[in-house]
């Protein structure tokens, strides 16, 4: 079965600080895909990221960084010096390896970020 | 380049009722998944349209359809509405070719079912 962790369920900060966001995923699929996705309170889901399975290098974008690792099944989210337009509910996500032209994407239960001024 | 695009914004309906949403893709996108997203939850995955066939379908029962159109659009339908039926749904579109891509979401049609 695959399914995606979310242990924090809210989280509170006071602007500028740094704050990170823990995702635990369960797949036997060898070839997945991990992204993270922002909900503000108007409902849309923007894209944050997508990594490979086979592409444990992490990433910094800007104040986003994001740190894979396959040998515990962790795909965690950074932000650096968070700002009060950080807040939100962010989601981590999985899609496996189901072949043809299926593209479902399996989320976690969200942690709602609260960044104060 | 147009984003996803969903509408109504809003919707209430009575139990018993039908329902239908609709969707538009992202330019140069292939492909629409629908996902419910009950309050406090993360995003069920319903099902996905691909060539205007159905390709991939979650735990939803049958009263849940859809249909994808020739300009890749697409429409969610849902009949015998329950009040557990109320939620955001959330269309998403992706550019499928030898591999699945990044899904891309529209802003979520509201439903309250009373």
């Amino acid at each position: 079965a695959q399914k995606v962790t979310q242990a924090q369920t809210e989280i509170s900060v006071v602007e500028k600080e740094d704050v990170t966001l823990d995702c635990v995923y369960e797949t036997r699929d060898t070839t997945y895909y991990l992204f993270w996705y922002k909900q503000p309170p108007s409902g849309e889901l923007v894209f944050l990221i997508r990594r490979n399975s086979f592409d444990e290098q992490n990433e910094i974008s800007g104040r986003y960084s994001w740190n894979f690792q396959k040998s515990t099944s962790s795909f965690n989210f950074t932000i650096t010096a968070s700002q009060v337009v950080d807040s939100a509910v962010y989601f981590c996500a999985l899609r496996g390896n189901y072949g043809g032209a299926t593209n479902k994407l399996i989320f976690g239960t969200g942690t709602l970020l609260a960044v104060q001024p | 380049e147009t984003g996803v695009t969903q509408s109504p914004t809003h919707l209430i309906k009575t139990r018993g009722q039908q329902v239908t949403l609709r969707c538009s893709s992202q330019s140069g996108h292939n492909t629409v998944s629908w996902y419910q997203q009950a309050l406090g939850q993360g995003p069920q995955f319903i099902f996905q349209y691909y060539r205007e066939e159905e390709n991939g379908r979650g735990n939803f029962p049958p009263r849940f359809s859809g249909l994808q159109f020739p300009n890749y659009s697409s429409e969610l339908n849902v009949n015998a509405l329950e009040l557990d039926d109320s939620a955001l749904y959330l269309c998403a579109s992706s550019l499928v070719t030898r591999t699945q891509g990044t899904q891309y979401f529209g802003p979520g049609t509201r439903l309250l079912v009373l």
